[in-house]
């Protein structure tokens, strides 16, 4: 089973400022990841997907790059609904497919 | 508009079973694969089963493996999740999740998207 590791755990930004996550995996996944936005009660969010294609209707100030093991999702210009916890999921070839452990971005 | 909508979950003592239902809409149901997801409280999903656009090719994570089964009903456009043996550590939010392809199709991974609203699953005496 492919290990994706998140971080960090949490990451403290101020509104306007960049944040940059990380995803590690554990072997080599191509570009076969996925990043996910839950905010507190709701249902996870696709955001990105093939590491980088921004998925319908997500602003461009997320973007996603990374391939083989290591990934990042960038959000630009941090705005006040941005503020949630971010997962990564690879589904590289048949199943499992595995989700990181999260990094919750919060207000500094 | 696609729209999941789970129903089923509830409150289960250990060992007991549960039948998990995904009623799906505003897509061409037969032609996706589906997968059920879940999320124990505090923690990151957990991907658990995925089944074919025609069910024939299906596949569980192996701490359900054996107690998990997954299948779908293309007329009704509903997708099911039939668990047994619960355990504590099955408590979680269960989630069905559309996959961007039929698997049996298009033999790539899946991400997920949309996810339902989701159905909870509590094990306790």
């Amino acid at each position: 089973e492919i290990v994706m590791t998140q971080s960090p755990a949490t990451l403290s930004v101020s509104p306007g400022e960049r944040a940059t996550l990380s995803c590690r995996a554990s072997q080599s996944v191509s570009t076969n990841l996925a990043w996910y936005q839950q905010k507190p009660g709701q249902t996870p969010r696709l955001l990105i997907y093939g590491a980088s294609s921004r998925a319908t209707d997500i602003p461009a100030r997320f973007s996603g790059s990374g391939s083989g093991t290591e990934f990042t999702l960038t959000i630009s210009s941090l705005q006040s609904e941005d503020f949630a916890v971010y997962y990564c999921q690879q589904y590289n070839g048949w199943p499992p497919w595995t989700f990181g452990q999260g990094t919750k971005v919060e207000i500094k | 508009e696609v729209q999941l909508l789970e129903s089923g979950g509830g409150l289960v003592q250990p060992g007991g079973s549960l039948r998990l239902s995904c009623a799906a809409s505003g897509f061409t149901f037969k032609t996706y694969a589906m997968s059920w997801v879940r999320q124990a409280p505090g923690k990151g999903p957990e991907w658990v089963s995925v089944i074919s656009g025609s069910g024939r090719n299906i596949f569980y994570a192996d701490s359900v493996k054996g107690r998990f089964t997954i299948s779908r009903d293309n007329v009704k456009n509903t997708v099911y999740l039939e668990i047994k043996r619960l355990r504590a550590e099955d408590t979680a939010m269960y989630y069905c999740a559309k996959g961007p392809w039929d698997i049996a199709v298009v033999p790539l991974g899946n991400w997920f998207d949309p996810w339902g609203q989701g159905t909870l699953v509590t094990v306790s005496s």
